[in-house]
């Protein structure tokens, strides 16, 4: 089992759709949990970003993250086409004093007009 | 520069060659990673830098795989013999430390083909 499970997609969606995107982990260690937006043929780059459990919001971005089930979610409010991406969530720990960030597979996200 | 810089963006090779791959981070980041990108695999982790040490080679996937930085900037990534299933995006990522979460930078990547 990887450290970090995320269904690959693709999710497709109407424009103005809510959508939901999760992912899961294993390591109870995990503090800081992030989310990258990945385009074609681009690097990631990161989009939210929220320590230990709770909610954040970012404009049509929310980040929740539920440490006692190991999980954590990213909802996308009114979606537009621009931005159909592939979204990576991240987490990192402490381990050995280094904060490297674990990835998941990414979920590819197609919002069509 | 502005953001971080990898070298070259798309490179297709023989099997059994070698190649090099090049990154230039983020002015003043202490902290480099390098990551693979294959299809449907997500990233997979190789090696970080913080400095020009590198405390743990783990996550190299075998002894063909090495990778240097110098002068705490540019990192190489050299790999020997290629084979296929080396085919992937690599993509380098610099913070400004390994010791605390900081945002991670990436660069757009250097796609190796290996045929």
């Amino acid at each position: 089992q990887k450290e970090v499970e995320q269904d690959p997609g693709p999710l497709s969606v109407p424009e103005g759709a809510i959508v939901s995107l999760n992912c899961t982990y294993s390591n109870s260690a995990f503090q800081y949990f992030m989310w990258y937006r990945q385009y074609s043929r681009k690097g990631p780059e990161l989009l939210m970003y929220t320590y230990s459990s709770g909610n954040k919001e970012d404009g049509r971005f929310t980040a929740q993250v539920d440490k006692s089930s190991k999980y954590i979610s990213l909802f996308i409010r009114d979606s537009q086409p621009s931005d159909s991406a592939t979204y990576l969530c991240a987490m990192s720990s402490a381990s050995g004093g280094s904060y490297i960030p674990t990835f998941g597979r990414g979920t590819s996200l197609i919002v069509h007009p | 520069g502005a953001g971080v810089s990898q070298s070259p963006s798309n490179k297709v090779t023989e099997k059994g060659k070698d190649v090099e791959l090049r990154c230039d981070p983020i002015s003043g980041h202490t902290a480099l990673y390098w990551y693979r990108q294959s299809l449907g695999q997500g990233l997979e982790f190789l090696i970080y830098f913080q400095g020009n040490s590198a405390p743990d080679k783990s996550g190299l996937p075998s002894d063909r795989f090495s990778a240097e930085r110098t002068g705490g900037s540019v990192s190489t990534l050299t790999i020997q013999r290629t084979q296929q299933e080396d085919s992937a995006v690599y993509l380098c990522a610099s913070s400004l430390s390994v010791q605390i979460n900081t945002e991670a930078f990436f660069g757009q990547g250097t796609r190796l083909t290996v045929v």
